[in-house]
């Protein structure tokens, strides 16, 4: 069974700074790896995806990277604003009894402070 | 106006109690799925639909059931609501690679 798991649960840094976030899965069978953003009472919203075959993907100060063989993936911030500030959550999407599905890693809450 | 809506956004019921949640969606998209976000747990499954004659369980269906009205609507249901049903539901549309999520859902069983 595919397990997600984001590290660290919670961050907290000065504005500025550039971060990593990190997600790593157990099974390499993934078609493809995304990088969501949840704020508060809006749902989620895609950020980054990165499809199996690809080694990395970027948005404006985002990019994020995929190391399919170690089941690990990294999303990287530059220069952090407060605006960043939300839950960051990866998923997998695998193919579980016949169709694709998603599985979420648990996120990490990212808070930047001014 | 969101492309996903989910009625309501905030309910409190008692234990044994039959809820329903809704989704509508504008985006004209034939898969409509249904998550689950407990602390600590991430998003997990609970019904999927890829069109309206199809219906499937996700990781964790029991206690739970949905109705694919329309191809815009999707509705999850409570059929007795129990403490651990406390959660955060989201609502999602597919197409391709991606998914669009709904505001979710804050239920609180008493």
């Amino acid at each position: 069974k595919q397990e997600v798991t984001q590290i660290p649960a919670a961050l907290s840094v000065p504005e500025g700074e550039n971060l990593v976030l990190n997600c790593s899965f157990t099974d390499s069978a993934i078609y493809n790896l995304q990088w969501f953003r949840q704020d508060p009472g809006k749902g989620l919203t895609s950020l980054l995806l990165i499809q199996s075959s690809q080694r990395e993907q970027t948005s404006g100060r985002l990019n994020a990277s995929l190391d399919k063989s170690s089941g690990r993936s990294t999303l990287y911030i530059a220069a952090s604003q407060p605006g960043d500030s939300a839950t960051y959550l990866c998923a997998v999407k695998e193919e579980i009894q016949g169709a694709q599905k998603l599985v979420f890693g648990q996120g990490t809450r990212l808070t930047i402070n001014p | 106006d969101a492309d996903v809506t989910q009625t309501p956004r905030n309910r409190i019921t008692k234990t044994g109690k039959r809820i329903m949640l809704e989704c509508s969606q504008t985006k004209g998209h034939d898969r409509m799925y249904w998550y689950r976000q407990d602390p600590g747990l991430g998003l997990r499954l609970i019904y999927y639909s890829f069109d309206v004659k199809d219906i499937n369980k996700g990781e964790i269906s029991d206690g739970y059931s949905v109705s694919r009205q329309a191809q815009a609507k999707f509705s999850l249901s409570l059929e007795s609501a129990i403490p651990n049903q406390t959660a955060l539901y989201f609502c999602a549309t597919g197409v391709g690679e991606t998914q669009y999520f709904g505001p979710g859902t804050r239920l609180l069983v008493l």
